[in-house]
């Protein structure tokens, strides 16, 4: 099955340093989430987009649909302890199709 | 409150032991997805339901079964012709007419 190519896999940053990690798809999608994973729980929606240019923020998080309709970014500005966890990107196909995920990206903050 | 249930949260079965996790929503929602999770996989597709009675395989369907009697429930079986069943499955649903899938808090199976 499709899967979306998302980096960087894991990162390790201090706190109060800014993220940003993307995901891309070979074909087109009409929607992009961003989810959060903590250890042990299921994930957590952040973010919802639905139109290619769509630029939308959650709080400290901000995501953009790309202009391709193939990409999505995920910015957390000014992280803290508590954004430690999985961050998965998930895009939908046009028609009635479940959604596709990356492979998730594990962050680390370093206090 | 509203939401998704999964239950148990920890499960511990024989090898080529049939073993059923269970998925209760009361959102309302029409359709029912179940994913497995292994270190490094993301989120794959087992099975998907997008009305009572009617299921669809998804990615990696092999040695797994579901039913949907019911609207609020969407339980998966993992049959002992699953060859590595030992992961950590996740149950969603989604309303028919938006895209946001929302999940439960998964199970996590262990097959000895």
């Amino acid at each position: 099955g499709q899967q979306l190519n998302q980096s960087p896999q894991s990162m390790f940053i201090q706190e109060g340093e800014d993220v940003s990690m993307n995901c891309t798809s070979s074909s087109i999608f009409n929607t992009w989430l961003w989810y959060k994973q903590d250890p042990g729980e299921g994930p957590v929606l952040l973010i919802a987009l639905y139109k290619a240019g769509e630029l939308t923020s959650n709080g400290r998080l901000t995501a953009q649909f790309g202009i391709t309709r193939k990409d999505s970014f995920l910015n957390i500005s000014a992280s803290i302890p508590s954004d430690v966890g999985i961050y998965f990107c998930a895009g939908r196909a046009p028609g009635n199709t479940p959604l596709v995920f990356g492979k998730g990206t594990r962050l680390s903050v370093i206090a | 409150d509203g939401g998704i249930t999964q239950s148990p949260k920890y499960l511990f079965r024989k090898e080529g032991q049939n073993v059923t996790l269970s998925c209760e929503q009361n959102l309302n929602h029409d359709a029912m997805y179940w994913y497995r999770q292994d270190p490094g996989q993301g989120l794959r597709l087992i099975y998907y339901s997008q009305i009572v009675n009617d299921f669809q395989k998804g990615d990696i369907a092999e040695g797994y079964s579901v039913s949907r009697e019911k609207k609020e429930s969407f339980p998966l079986t993992v049959t002992s012709a699953q060859k590595n069943p030992t992961a950590f499955y996740l149950c969603a649903s989604r309303d028919r007419l938006l895209t946001e899938a929302f999940f439960g808090q998964g199970t996590r199976l262990t097959v000895v």
